[in-house]
């Protein structure tokens, strides 16, 4: 059963510090890894979606890496600004064969001071 | 280009009532899944279906709970004789095929009082 957890649950900066969020996955049978974003009261938008073939991908100031023989992804946040607070959730999509349920992080829940 | 559309976007029940949940996908997607949140953890899958179909329910609880997406209109999920553990927010995502994107709406809170 695939299991995925973010660290840290919860992360305060100062505006302008660059920031990492982590996520990891105990099953490597992944068809692609996605990161969102939550605001409060809101749905998710979609960040940066990452195929199991890829490193990386890039939007703007956010980052995202993946290590899939190791369970592994990171966000990278460059020059936070306030308007990035949110919760930052990472989810899995399964292998091809295997269903298209995406299993959640229960997110990071970042803060970023003015 | 409307995105996901849920409605209601908050819903009140007492104890024992019904909830409907209503999901329209976005166009040209036949693919809808349904999503919870309870308070303070993260989303958990429920069900996917596709028109006229249920693909995989295993995330739903057995009782209580029922999926739909028929030929015409939107996906409805349907809670009888709610209880306060119900009270949580509840997402849909669309694709246009199985393995595409999912595009997420702006979730129903449900509260029971």
């Amino acid at each position: 059963k695939q299991e995925v957890t973010q660290i840290p649950a919860a992360l305060s900066v100062p505006e302008g510090e660059n920031l990492v969020l982590n996520c990891s996955f105990t099953d490597s049978a992944i068809y692609n890894l996605q990161w969102f974003r939550q605001d409060p009261g809101k749905g998710l938008t979609s960040l940066l979606l990452i195929q199991s073939s890829q490193r990386e991908q890039t939007s703007g100031r956010l980052n995202a890496s993946l290590d899939k023989s190791s369970g592994r992804s990171t966000l990278y946040i460059a020059a936070s600004q306030p308007g990035d607070s949110a919760t930052y959730l990472c989810a899995v999509r399964p292998g091809e064969t295997s269903g298209s349920r995406l299993t959640f992080g229960e997110g990071t829940q970042l803060t970023v001071n003015p | 280009n409307a995105g996901v559309m849920q409605n209601p976007r908050h819903l009140v029940r007492r104890r024992g009532q019904e909830a409907r949940l209503r999901c329209s996908p976005m166009k040209g997607h036949s693919h809808v899944y349904w999503y919870r949140q309870l308070p303070e953890e993260g989303l958990k899958f429920m069900v996917y279906l596709q028109k006229e179909n249920i693909i995989d329910e295993s995330g739903m609880p057995k009782e209580r709970f029922s999926a739909e997406f028929p030929k015409e209109g939107p996906s409805i999920l349907r809670i009888q004789q709610v209880v306060r553990g119900d009270s949580a927010a509840y997402f849909c995502a669309s694709s246009q095929i199985g393995l595409q994107p999912q595009h997420f709406g702006d979730g129903t809170r449900l509260s029971i009082l």
